[in-house]
């Protein structure tokens, strides 16, 4: 049972170039979110999902866009990296209903330079 | 807009002293959750309150949801090694989870 997985889990790229994390779950939970985390402001939300093709955003998208055309993946990209983009992200899904438990991923340890 | 305001951002205790964070929104909430995270790991969901004035316990670990909704505490006894990571409140409004800045648990054996 791989549950939720993220990858890469380390990656290094130069401002201004296009990244995609990935995160993938094998449990058909319908709501799926982004979070980035930096030093101070705990877990912030960048998008989330209700279900696929349903999208919505959250506390901090700005640079960011995502997709879900299937249920198990919620690729984000971010179009143009940025330095203040340096963060560890983390992928969640929940099963019935947004309140619920969150199920967290390993995380994406990014650093722009 | 929605915040979540988490205190202390740090605690340093020895080991069989007590613990407690405490979390305050701005606005009231429709309900709370309390996540840890272990240094170098992700959260993990430990409680979620949902009423007002509610109290629940998971063994050391007391979690209060204020009579306003507006707050919630996490108090551990007797705080074990086993207890060392950061403890998050996220508050649920709007459609949205709020996470308060975390509480980075320190526990000197």
């Amino acid at each position: 049972d791989a549950g939720i997985t993220q990858s890469p889990r380390y990656k290094i790229t130069e401002t201004g170039r296009q990244v995609t994390l990935m995160c993938h779950q094998t449990w058909s939970h319908s709501y799926m979110f982004w979070y980035r985390q930096d030093l101070g402001h705990g877990l912030r939300l960048i998008y989330y999902s209700a279900a696929a093709d349903i999208t919505d955003k959250g506390e901090v998208p700005d640079g960011y866009v995502v997709s879900r055309s299937k249920t198990e993946n919620f690729p984000l990209t971010l179009e143009s990296a940025t330095r203040s983009q340096t963060s560890v992200y983390f992928c969640a899904s929940t099963g019935t209903g947004v309140v619920n438990e969150q199920f967290f991923g390993p995380g994406t340890r990014l650093t722009v330079l | 807009g929605q915040q979540v305001m988490q205190i202390p951002q740090y605690q340093h205790v020895q080991e069989g002293e007590d613990f407690t964070t405490y979390c305050n929104s701005s606005t009231t909430l429709s309900n709370i959750q309390w996540y840890k995270q272990r240094p170098g790991g992700h959260p993990v969901f430990l409680i979620q309150l949902v009423k007002s004035g509610e109290v629940k316990k998971q063994k050391r670990l007391t979690f209060q949801f204020g009579e306003a909704k507006k707050n919630s505490s996490l108090h551990i006894t007797a705080t074990q090694t086993t207890d060392v990571g950061t403890y998050f409140c996220a508050g649920y409004n709007f459609n949205k989870f709020y996470f308060g800045s975390g509480t980075k648990l320190n526990v000197k054996p």
